[in-house]
């Protein structure tokens, strides 16, 4: 099955600073990859997406971008904001979208 | 409109005893699916419905674990003589149709004693 790598466990920037979180997987066959922000106690959320057909993907702040070839995926988290201050998981996964494989997460925190 | 909701948000049950998490999905989404987390971890995929059948459910960890969704909408996961290994957060998420985004529930927090 698919694996899923993520780096690093923890993350601490300064308000402002960029943040990036890196995600490595296994099968070349997985096609879509989400990322969730999880708060203490919460639901994970999707904060973006990108499938197979997309190289980068922006959405204000936040951008993912994919190389295929390598098997890893990043998400950036620009002009970071304490509210950024969260747990972050990516996943993978193939065929359908049926099974997601997560990542072990980070915890980013973001300092004022 | 409303969310995935989960009952009960939190679970306190002794070893050896049965115990059933209930899922509520968005409403017309035919996609439900199972996922367990535990402390520090990533939710780990458990089981898949699309409409009432169980389409994948490779991730059950063993036969103590069951879960059925008799009418295509709630879900109830049932975990049979707990083990204080299943104390874990069980996240619940729905989507559209099978390929779609999936919205993740709040969990319920089981602990076995």
């Amino acid at each position: 099955g698919e694996n899923v790598e993520q780096h690093p466990s923890t993350l601490s920037v300064q308000e402002g600073d960029s943040a990036v979180i890196k995600c490595t997987y296994s099968d070349s066959a997985s096609n879509y990859f989400p990322w969730y922000k999880q708060e203490l106690g919460k639901r994970p959320q999707l904060i973006i997406d990108i499938r197979s057909n997309v190289g980068e993907k922006k959405d204000q702040r936040i951008a993912v971008t994919l190389n295929k070839t390598a098997k890893h995926f990043s998400l950036h988290i620009t002009e970071t904001q304490p509210e950024d201050s969260a747990v972050y998981f990516c996943a993978a996964t193939p065929y359908n979208f049926n099974k997601f494989y997560f990542g072990s997460g980070t915890k980013l925190n973001v300092k004022p | 409109g409303a969310g995935v909701s989960q009952t009960p948000s939190n679970k306190v049950t002794e070893k050896g005893k049965y115990v059933e998490l209930r899922c509520d999905p968005i409403s017309g989404h035919t996609a439900l699916y199972w996922y367990r987390q535990s402390l520090g971890q990533g939710p780990e995929f458990l089981i898949y419905f699309q409409g009432t059948g169980a389409a994948d459910d490779s991730g059950l960890p063993n036969d103590r674990f069951f879960a059925v969704r008799p009418e295509g909408s709630v879900s109830t996961l049932k975990i049979q003589r707990t083990e204080r290994g299943d104390s874990a957060v069980y996240l619940c998420a729905s989507s559209l149709t099978s390929g779609e985004t999936q919205y993740f529930g709040p969990g319920t927090r089981l602990l076995v004693l």
